[in-house]
Formats: structure tokens, C-alpha cells, sequence
């Protein structure tokens, strides 16, 4: 069936970039989403990029999509304490199911 | 944010009772969904609903059963709990579940379940 992997932990110093990658099964996929889980809490959407594009920017937030190579990844520029959470990568399915990653826990270093 | 909220917050049970978590919207949203996430597994979808009354099952279905009988709540049931079943529970809701759309999710704060 359809999968979707991630690395489990990173680690960045405060200010440095932060670069989470995930990768997927489904070629078909037709959106790819980035959602953050703050401690104790739900998954809230951080942006979504759509199959037919490459790349989409908001503010500090990059999101890259290689559909050869089924890769989808989030920059995130100049990295704050506040930025420590789990992202968790998912992407919708040429089944209209939405498959979540594992979730890759990112602690940010002062 | 969404307005979904999820109840209890908390709760502890011993093996072998029955448990329902439940899970209210005020978004009107047709879908709704219930999730499990245990470390190193994500989430994963124990069930979902389309509509009142319309539900069907996601990858871990089997010890849980849901109901929906308005659009605004779903229920999910621990017929008998397990320690298997201790997790952390999650509701989510989405306007639309195909058709070409972003299908984006809107999560509830979560449940947290102990099976002693």
C-alpha cells in the first residue's frame, strides 16, 4: 500500500536552517501537506503544495516537491526555539485517502 | 481555529471496560475523523464518517466501532479496552474528502487514553 517515511529526529541551532524530508509511495499523489504538532496538542497545517508544482514559498516556510524522485521537503529559514515541534509530512492519494508520515521531531538548539 | 473539541482530555481504565471518546464540531464539516498516534507510528486512521450515519473503516479498525448520528459529533467506542489501546486519540474534521480539492484536515486538541 501507499507509504510515506520520514527521518524521526533533527536537530538545528538556533538561526540556522532547518530542512525536514519525507518521502512517498504514490506517484499519483495530488496534494502534499505540512502539518506541525506542538507539544500536547493537534496537528495544525503549516501549507500544502500542489502535484504540478515544484516549489511554493511563504514567508519563512519553502516547500520543494520532486515528483521524479517522490521527495517532498520544508525549509525552514532562520529556525526559533519556537519552531521545536514534530512536522509531520502526508499526502492525499490517488485514492483521495490522505496518508500521514511519521513524524520527525525537530528541537531547535539556543 | 477550527471549532473542534474533543472529551474527555484524559482518562484512565482498566482492561476490559468500555470507553467512548467523543468528538464535536461546530463547522458544519461533512467529514470527520478519528485517528491513534503512538510513537514511531504516526497517526493512523481508525475510522472515518462522510455523512450522518456513513462511516467505514481506516487501517487500524479492528476493537473500535463509531457512530455518528449528527453532523456535529462522532463517537468512538472501546467495546472492551486493551492495554493495546493505550494512546493518544485524535479527532479531525474536513469540508471535503475528494474530488480534487486540498481535503486540508483541521485536528482536535486530543485525547489521551491509559488501559491499565
Amino acid at each position: 500500500g501507499e507509504d510515506v517515511e520520514q527521518s524521526l529526529f533533527l536537530s538545528v541551532r538556533e538561526g540556522d536552517s532547518s530542512v525536514i524530508n519525507c518521502t512517498y509511495t504514490d506517484s499519483s499523489s495530488t496534494y502534499l501537506y505540512w502539518y506541525k504538532q506542538e507539544p500536547g496538542a493537534g496537528l495544525q497545517l503549516l501549507t500544502y503544495i500542489f502535484s504540478n508544482m515544484d516549489m511554493k514559498q511563504d514567508q519563512r516556510l519553502t516547500v520543494l516537491l520532486n515528483k521524479k524522485d517522490k521527495h517532498l521537503s520544508l525549509r525552514i529559514a532562520d529556525t526559533q526555539t519556537g519552531d521545536s515541534a514534530i512536522y509531520f509530512c502526508a499526502v492525499k492519494t490517488s485514492y483521495d485517502k490522505v496518508i500521514f508520515g511519521p513524524g520527525t521531531s525537530l528541537s531547535v538548539i539556543p | 481555529d477550527a471549532g473542534i473539541t474533543q472529551s474527555p482530555r484524559h482518562k484512565v481504565t482498566e482492561t476490559g471496560t468500555p470507553v467512548t471518546l467523543r468528538c464535536h464540531q461546530t463547522e458544519n464539516h461533512r467529514y470527520m475523523y478519528w485517528y491513534r498516534q503512538d510513537p514511531g507510528h504516526g497517526l493512523r486512521l481508525i475510522h472515518y464518517s462522510y455523512g450522518v450515519k456513513d462511516t467505514d473503516k481506516g487501517e487500524v479498525s479492528d476493537g473500535y466501532s463509531v457512530s455518528r448520528s449528527k453532523t456535529e459529533d462522532f463517537l468512538l467506542t472501546l467495546e472492551s479496552a486493551t492495554s493495546s489501546q493505550t494512546s493518544v486519540y485524535f479527532c479531525a474534521i474536513s469540508e471535503s474528502g475528494a474530488g480534487g480539492n486540498t481535503d486540508t484536515q483541521y485536528f482536535g486538541p486530543g485525547t489521551r487514553l491509559t488501559v491499565l
